[in-house]
């Protein structure tokens, strides 16, 4: 089966950086997105990584390893807005696209 | 710009009825998608369409069916509606150029549908 694994929920300080984790176990890889979700509201789109290596965009980079199917999205300076879910998606070699459970992020000041 | 929108924003069913979500989209984007969000799971695909005059099945397609008669629109239908329907369904689109999936979604701001 195809598999996607975030932690579900994380709880970090106004101000700091947390790491969010995803691994997946896809039948291949055409790339990976992170979404964000804040509740009641649609996903949005933060990132792509279809190569190795750090992608920094702002306040957010995110990484991925295909050879460890890891990937992890990091946030820095957190602000209360960024308490949202954090969505890991993953194209597969059919170039479906594969979706995580989320992971919900709760800052507090 | 409107990008994506939806109709209804939510809506109160009775199990049996018949009932018709709405998308469309006005960034002429070539590709289509119907996903259902419940709790604890992720994004589910239900039917997707390529372009316009295709359509093809998602991961739980069962109860569900689209059309795709032009560019902008992709109605959802859900034939005789059961309580195991209720959900969040989004709309999505994206430019899929290249036809391989790879490019951004878009989303809807997502109908919350309850079936009794």
């Amino acid at each position: 089966g195809q598999n996607i694994d975030q932690p579900t929920e994380m709880t970090a300080t106004e101000g700091a950086i947390v790491q969010i984790n995803c691994t997946y176990q896809t039948s291949g890889f055409n790339g990976l997105f992170w979404y964000q979700q804040h509740a009641g509201e649609a996903p949005t789109f933060l990132s792509y990584n279809v190569l190795d290596g750090l992608e920094e965009k702002g306040r957010f980079s995110s990484f991925l390893s295909r050879s460890k199917g890891y990937s992890y999205l990091l946030l820095k300076e957190l602000q209360m807005k960024d308490s949202a879910s954090y969505l890991c998606a993953v194209i597969n070699s059919n170039y479906q696209l594969i979706w995580g459970a989320g992971t919900k992020l709760i800052i507090k000041p | 710009i409107a990008g994506i929108t939806q109709a209804p924003t939510s809506q109160i069913l009775a199990a049996g009825r018949r009932m018709t979500l709405r998308c469309t989209q006005d960034m002429r984007h070539n590709a289509m998608y119907w996903y259902r969000q419940d709790l604890g799971l992720g994004l589910r695909l239900i039917h997707y369409s390529n372009t316009a005059g295709t359509t093809g099945k998602g991961e739980v397609p069962d109860g569900y069916s689209v059309s795709r008669a032009n560019t902008d629109d992709f109605p959802l239908t859900l034939a005789s509606a059961v309580p195991s329907q209720t959900s969040v369904y989004f709309c999505a689109s994206s430019a899929d150029v290249g036809g391989q999936g790879t490019d951004t979604q878009y989303f809807g701001p997502g109908t919350r549908l309850t079936v009794l």
